[in-house]
């Protein structure tokens, strides 16, 4: 049981460049989310996920893009990436609202 | 909108208690938080309290709410070095779907 994981752990990108950040959860959860922390700036929601097949926006959502096809996966799409994206990003996921269970994040630097 | 506001900082000698505090804007939160990341690490759910609760104590930590004024304190008594970290606090808002509104986090730093 790994609980919640998240690929890739660093990434590189230049300006323009398009990616994916994967979210897995072996816990068979409905919500999952995705933030991102910035320092001095605790963490934001982007988008979430209240079960297989639905999204919504967080308070953060330009620029990002996601999706929800299979219940354990949620993943979040940069399609053109900007220096202002450069910034740590967690997933977490939970089976009732009140206990998120977050991955090890994946360190994102946009140059 | 909704705001969750803390000190950045709280410097303690290992021992000694630990009193983290916390405010935060929305009245309708159904729950609060308190997680825990170390460095390079996720965030790691410490507690919680439900809003009609006043207190909430779990081993080495307590939980204080005061809806009337906002206020939430983590305590963690004998704290040891293995406790620096940050901190944040939390509220529920959103309804069901679980959304939450971090503050910016507390840095405890223990000395030995």
């Amino acid at each position: 049981n790994a609980g919640v994981t998240q690929t890739p752990k660093f990434r590189v990108l230049k300006t323009g460049q398009s990616m994916t950040l994967l979210c897995a959860q072996d816990m068979n959860h409905e919500y999952m989310y995705w933030y991102r922390q910035d320092p001095g700036m605790g963490l934001r929601l982007i988008h979430y996920s209240v079960g297989e097949g639905t999204t919504a926006k967080g308070e953060v959502p330009d620029g990002y893009n996601v999706s929800r096809l299979k219940k354990q996966n949620f993943l979040l799409g940069l399609e053109s990436a900007a220096p202002s994206q450069t910034s740590v990003y967690f997933c977490a996921a939970n089976r009732t609202p009140n206990e998120q269970f977050f991955g090890p994040g994946t360190r994102l630097t946009v140059l | 909108g909704e705001d969750v506001e803390q000190s950045l900082f709280l410097s303690v000698r290992e021992g000694d208690s630990s009193v983290i505090n916390c405010t935060y804007t929305d009245s309708s939160s159904t729950y609060l938080y308190w997680y825990k990341q170390e460095p390079g690490a996720g965030l790691q759910l410490l507690t919680y309290i439900f809003s009609n609760m006043d207190m909430k104590q779990d081993q080495r930590l307590t939980v204080l709410l005061n809806k009337k004024d906002k206020h939430l304190s983590l305590r963690i008594a004998d704290t040891q070095t293995g406790d620096s970290a940050i901190y944040f606090c939390a509220e529920s808002i959103g309804g069901s779907q679980g959304n939450l509104i971090f503050g910016k986090g507390t840095k405890l730093s223990v000395k030995p």
